[in-house]
């Protein structure tokens, strides 16, 4: 099992550019979730889904959308990048009520020049 | 209001010292705490849960719901412990199994 995977692991955009950052779960999680990492800050919620076809805003989601088509893929658009947007994003899935236990893929490094 | 509260960004100890790493949070209803860990170029992953009451690398925590803390601590720290430490707090139940996350503190064992 690959467990949690991210396309790209890097990425430099410039303001105002658009782009999909891909997370993929080979483990039938029915939960899915987008955190960013940013210095002093820890990891914010950005969405998240608790199913097939289902997203959620968690606390920062402002600038950024999702979709989840198929259970094992989660995906987070940003439409017009902006500075702020410069952060570390990982995914999350865990497999549903009754766990806890959050799996996290390795990371996409984004840079918003 | 929920939130999880890591007082020390850095924490700096000589190997072989103790370990404590802080954690308070702030939650109306009954809390599941956990610690996760991030080693340099890996993923975050999960540490230890509360409700286990378990020791993994040595590590413990214990819920201290009267101070409403939930402190790692290790007797002897370990060069390979350095690492960025997590506190996490489940909200909203199996619904959603969101965490709220401290700001980290990161662990460095001088050797």
């Amino acid at each position: 099992n690959a467990g949690v995977t991210q396309t790209p692991k890097f990425r430099v955009l410039k303001t105002g550019q658009s782009m999909t950052l891909l997370c993929a779960q080979d483990m039938n999680h029915e939960y899915m979730y987008w955190y960013r990492q940013d210095p002093g800050m820890g990891l914010r919620l950005i969405h998240y889904s608790v199913g097939e076809g289902t997203t959620a805003k968690g606390e920062v989601p402002d600038g950024y959308n999702v979709s989840r088509l198929k259970k094992q893929n989660f995906l987070l658009g940003l439409e017009s990048a902006a500075p702020s947007q410069t952060s570390v994003y990982f995914c999350a899935s865990t497999s549903g009520q009754g766990a806890s236990e959050q799996y996290f893929g390795p990371g996409t490094r984004l840079t918003v020049t | 209001a929920q939130r999880v509260t890591q007082p020390e960004k850095l924490l700096s100890v000589f190997k072989g010292a103790p370990v404590e790493l802080k954690c308070n949070y702030s939650y109306s209803g009954s809390p599941e705490l956990f610690w996760y860990v991030q080693y340099s170029r890996q993923r975050l992953q999960l540490l230890l849960r509360h409700i286990s009451r378990e020791s993994i690398k040595g590590f413990t925590a214990d819920l201290n719901k009267g101070e409403t803390s939930f402190h790692l601590k290790k007797p002897f720290a370990q060069e390979e412990d350095s690492a960025m430490y997590y506190c996490a707090l489940r909200v909203g139940g199996g619904a959603t199994n969101k965490l709220i996350f401290g700001t980290g503190t990161l662990l460095a064992v001088q050797p």
